[in-house]
């Protein structure tokens, strides 16, 4: 139980293109979403708190017009990166709060590698 | 402000050789203490929530403690495939919306 998918896996885009990530959790409900980006070799970075129904909220420092998310149903969060650029290259990775449990155990999707040319 | 400070930086240990991880926590409130394993290249993958101190979980090798200002994870005679990152994360009262601030992690490498 618990899982949390996230596409695509890794990819490969062109400066000033923009690419959509998807997060989506398998068997359960998530009313909250988090989105996270990882450096090498570093811990992760909270970039956003996505809320189904509800705007993103994005962490300070974080540009809510280049990083666009959208939580559209409870078991769907999108981040949309627009207009990449070499810097927003990175590993980002998303988790998913079960709006059913009693915990707020985040559980984490496998990650999606972007690499901006 | 809540901080988590995890230590060692790094770990390498024989197989067998028995250790612990520490991750040491300044929160205003502590709602939940979080261990996840995270491999390269991967996201990390959920091992223990702890909520209050004296409080242990255990799976397999791997045993969580809590106290009122750190926890850790002890590691029972580990294999090769134990080698890995190990996050530590904390959740408090005043973070509304469900935020983690996690420790910048151990690598743990088991050396066969």
């Amino acid at each position: 139980g618990a899982v949390v998918s996230q596409h695509p896996s890794w990819v490969i885009c062109k400066s000033g293109t923009s690419v959509k990530i998807e997060c989506r959790s398998l068997d359960f409900q998530a009313t909250t979403m988090f989105w996270y980006r990882q450096f090498p070799k570093q811990s992760l970075m909270l970039m956003a708190t996505s809320n189904e129904g509800s705007k993103a909220t994005y962490e300070q420092g974080v540009e809510k017009d280049k990083f666009l998310i959208n939580h559209a149903s409870l078991t769907l969060s999108t981040l949309t990166v627009t207009s990449a650029h070499p810097e927003d290259s990175s590993f980002y990775i998303c988790s998913a709060r079960d709006w059913h449990a009693s915990t707020d155990t985040q559980y984490f999707g496998p990650g999606t590698r972007l690499t901006v040319l | 402000e809540d901080q988590v400070t995890q230590s060692p930086e790094a770990l390498r240990l024989q197989e067998g050789e028995s250790s612990s991880l520490n991750c040491s926590y300044t929160v205003s409130g502590l709602r939940g203490l979080f261990w996840y394993r995270q491999d390269p290249g991967k996201g990390p993958e959920f091992l223990f929530t702890l909520y209050s101190a004296g409080e242990e979980k255990e799976k397999e090798r791997l045993k969580a403690t809590l106290t009122k200002k750190e926890s850790f994870l002890h590691i029972t005679a580990p294999k090769p495939e134990d080698s890995a990152t190990y996050l530590c994360a904390v959740q408090g009262v005043t973070s509304g919306t469900y935020k983690y601030i996690f420790g910048t992690g151990t690598r743990l490498k088991v050396l066969a």
